[in-house]
C-alpha cells in the first residue's frame, strides 16, 4: 500500500522557521494537503493543493514541492503553532487517500 | 456555519456492529465528497473510507474492507459508517470529513475541511 513518510519530530525556538517534510512516490503527480492537530481537537487544514492557504490561516504557513517531497514551512514560529502536523494525499490512481505518520512540532 | 455533527460510537464487544452518523449543515451537502478518518488515541490519522457525491462510488482502506460500509443520504444531509465484525484494533476516535466540491464536470480540492467533532469507538469485552 502507498505510504507518505514524515519525520517524527521537529523542534524550533520562537521566531525561527520550522520545515516539515513529507515524501511519497506519487507526490509529483498528486496534490498534498497539510493539517494541524492540537491535543483533544479535530485536525484543521492549513495548506491545501500543495501551497494554497485557506482563509483564516496565518501567512506564516506556506507549502512547497520538489520532486517526491513536499514541505510545510512555518515562518516566525509562535508558541501557538506547537501541534502535530500531518500531510495527506492520494495514491497514483487517485483512489486511496493516505496520511503521513505525523510530525510533532515543539516550540522550545 | 459549515458544520459536521457526529453521533453514534461507544463500547462494543469484539465481533459486534456499530453505526456512526455524521450530519452536515451550512453547505450544499450533495455536492461534496465525504470521508471517514480514524485515530487511535495517541497515534496518527488513518484514512478509513470515501464516498462520492452520489454515493455510487466508495473506497475503503485495506484494514476495513469487507467489514465497513460507508453510505450517504443526500436528502438527510448525512453520511454513515456501518461497522461490522469489529476488532480490538478498530478502537479509535472516528472523524467524518468533507472532501472535494464536485460539479458534473470537475471537482475542486480544498483538503478535508471541515471535520466532525470525533466519536470514540471502543471494541472490548
Amino acid at each position: 500500500s502507498y505510504e507518505l513518510t514524515q519525520s517524527p519530530s521537529v523542534s524550533v525556538s520562537p521566531g525561527q522557521t520550522a520545515r516539515i517534510t513529507c515524501s511519497g512516490d506519487a507526490l509529483p503527480k498528486q496534490y498534498t494537503h497539510w493539517y494541524q492537530q492540537k491535543p483533544g481537537q479535530a485536525p484543521v487544514v492549513v495548506i491545501y493543493k500543495n501551497n494554497e492557504r485557506p482563509s483564516g490561516i496565518p501567512e506564516r504557513f506556506s507549502g512547497s514541492t520538489s520532486g517526491t517531497t513536499v514541505t510545510l514551512t512555518i515562518s516566525g514560529v509562535q508558541a501557538e503553532d506547537e501541534a502535530d502536523y500531518y500531510c495527506q494525499s492520494v495514491d497514483s490512481s487517485g483512489t486511496y487517500r493516505v496520511f503521513g505518520g505525523g510530525t510533532k512540532l515543539t516550540v522550545l | 456555519e459549515v458544520q459536521l455533527v457526529q453521533s453514534g460510537g461507544g463500547l462494543v464487544q469484539p465481533g459486534g456492529s456499530l453505526r456512526l452518523s455524521c450530519a452536515a449543515s451550512g453547505f450544499i451537502f450533495s455536492s461534496y465528497e465525504m470521508n471517514w478518518v480514524r485515530q487511535v488515541p495517541g497515534k496518527g490519522l488513518e484514512w478509513v473510507s470515501y464516498i462520492s457525491i452520489s454515493g455510487s462510488t466508495t473506497y475503503y482502506a485495506d484494514s476495513v474492507k469487507g467489514r465497513f460500509t460507508m453510505s450517504r443520504d443526500n436528502a438527510k444531509n448525512s453520511v454513515y459508517l456501518q461497522m461490522n465484525s469489529l476488532r480490538a484494533e478498530d478502537t479509535a476516535v472516528y472523524y467524518c470529513a468533507r472532501d472535494a466540491y464536485c460539479t458534473t464536470t470537475s471537482c475542486s480540492l480544498r483538503g478535508f475541511d471541515p471535520w466532525g467533532q470525533g466519536t470514540l469507538v471502543t471494541v472490548s469485552s
